[in-house]
């Protein structure tokens, strides 16, 4: 697509439920990433993709969270057992290889709201 | 271990006044620099990507970056009130870019 494309822009789920996040990088952007935004916070690495390479999970701040990316393409972010603490904006990127040489695209958003 | 130290702000400055954004960073072997724009409400935008010493114009945008003190800044020309934003910058890591907290930018029409 034209841009990189999230799913849903907003979501409000109850304590201890189960998110899906989507993530549709642009075509051909071999490198995938997901960040986080808390209110007035900067921006939190959580997990990277880069073609069919063992994704850096480093980010990921608990295991309650997991992501995939089928086919090197659309990505999935899992947030097990939502606590309150997990609400905040979920931002995915693509870029076409490294961040030494591209900066990211990013999508739009998912507002994640726990209640 | 900060990566990217920014002042958060927040920066006000008059319409048509030249806004100076500063950013330093820790790693000495950084190549690379971005600059994004994010507005309220918004996903973060690049604006600027900068490599080597120096200056690097685009428009009213100029990054400019000096690797032996090891800051890169950001300056905007004849500031316009839809340059109100949040500016970010951002150094790769070895997978990822690191990220400042922003400055907040509001340009006073």
């Amino acid at each position: 697509g034209a841009g990189v494309s999230q799913s849903p822009s907003n979501k409000v789920t109850e304590k201890g439920k189960d998110v899906e996040l989507r993530c549709d990088p642009i075509s051909g952007h071999t490198a995938l990433y997901w960040y986080r935004q808390s209110l007035g916070q900067g921006l939190e690495f959580l997990i990277y993709f880069q073609g069919n390479s063992a994704p850096d999970k480093s980010g990921l701040p608990s295991d309650r969270f997991s992501a995939e990316r089928t086919g090197g393409s659309v990505s999935t972010l899992t947030i097990q057992r939502t606590q309150q603490e997990d609400s905040a904006v979920y931002l995915c990127a693509s870029s076409l290889g490294g961040t030494a040489n591209y900066g990211y695209t990013f999508g739009s958003g998912t507002r994640l709201t726990v209640v | 271990q900060k990566e990217v130290e920014q002042n958060s702000g927040p920066l006000s400055v008059p319409e048509g006044a030249i806004a100076s954004l500063n950013c330093t960073y820790s790693d000495r072997g950084s190549q690379s620099f971005f600059w994004y724009r994010q507005y309220s409400g918004k996903s973060p935008e690049l604006i600027m990507s900068i490599y080597s010493n120096g200056d690097k114009e685009d428009g009213r945008f100029t990054a400019q970056l000096n690797k032996a003190s090891q800051y890169v800044s950001l300056l905007i020309r004849d500031s316009q009130p839809s340059d109100s934003a949040t500016y970010l910058c951002a150094v790769p890591g070895a997978n990822n870019l690191f990220f400042g907290t922003g400055t907040r930018l509001t340009v006073i029409p």
